[in-house]
């Protein structure tokens, strides 16, 4: 059971570049969601989706787009990067909707745009 | 959405308890309390959840008052690879739509031999 799977583990961009971060989960997990941490913070919310073909917006969305094409996969993209987008980014995913169920995350992309 | 408040940072010795109180004043009814720990390089980690009163696992106890208005983490006689930053999460049970899980900035233990 490999739980969340995210890839790359470590990713380098150019300014203006565009990139998919990868995000699988096999335990048929309705939600998903995306998030970003800084240095020294917690975590924000970036994307999220609790259902094949439905995803809405976290706190911080711009600059980042998502889609839920199957159950398992839940890929975000970076449309043009920025430096301001240097982070690293974990994919989660729970059973349902809702906090009262526990969410297993990945080992997280560390991201670097120069 | 609920807003959680937890203490920055907090220091111990290998073999004491440790408390961390989470406040959450505006927790609505139907909304549970959740506490994550996350070592460095990895994402964060379950480690246990509650509604109210006290929940005890293999890791920790959570207290949750009556007017679960705040709530405490317990670890009992922490060793040194218990050093990480632990979240409390409040979010209710996915009966509203547009449900969003915020995590705070969490509190960063440090434990000390």
């Amino acid at each position: 059971n490999a739980g969340v799977t995210q890839t790359p583990k470590f990713q380098v961009l150019k300014t203006g570049q565009s990139m998919t971060l990868q995000c699988a989960q096999d335990m048929n997990h309705e939600y998903m969601s995306w998030y970003r941490q800084d240095p020294g913070m917690g975590l924000r919310l970036i994307h999220y989706s609790v259902g094949a073909g439905i995803t809405d917006q976290g706190e911080v969305p711009n600059g980042y787009n998502v889609s839920r094409s199957t159950t398992e996969d839940f890929p975000l993209r970076l449309l043009s990067a920025a430096p301001s987008q240097t982070s690293v980014y974990f994919c989660a995913s729970s059973p349902r909707q809702g906090a009262s169920y526990g969410y297993t995350f990945g080992s997280g992309t560390r991201l670097t745009v120069v | 959405l609920a807003k959680t408040t937890q203490p920055i940072s907090m220091d111990s010795y290998e073999g004491q308890e440790v408390n961390i109180t989470c406040s959450h004043n505006n927790i609505a009814t139907n909304d549970y309390i959740t506490w994550y720990q996350q070592f460095p390089s990895q994402g964060p980690r379950f480690i246990i959840q509650g509604y109210k009163t006290k929940v005890t696992n293999e890791v920790a106890s959570l207290f949750i008052p009556a007017d679960r208005k705040s709530s405490t983490l317990s670890l009992p006689r922490v060793s040194l690879s218990d050093t990480a930053v632990y979240y409390c999460l409040v979010g209710d049970g996915g009966n509203t739509g547009g449900f969003k899980t915020i995590f705070g900035a969490g509190t960063r233990l440090f434990v000390k031999a």
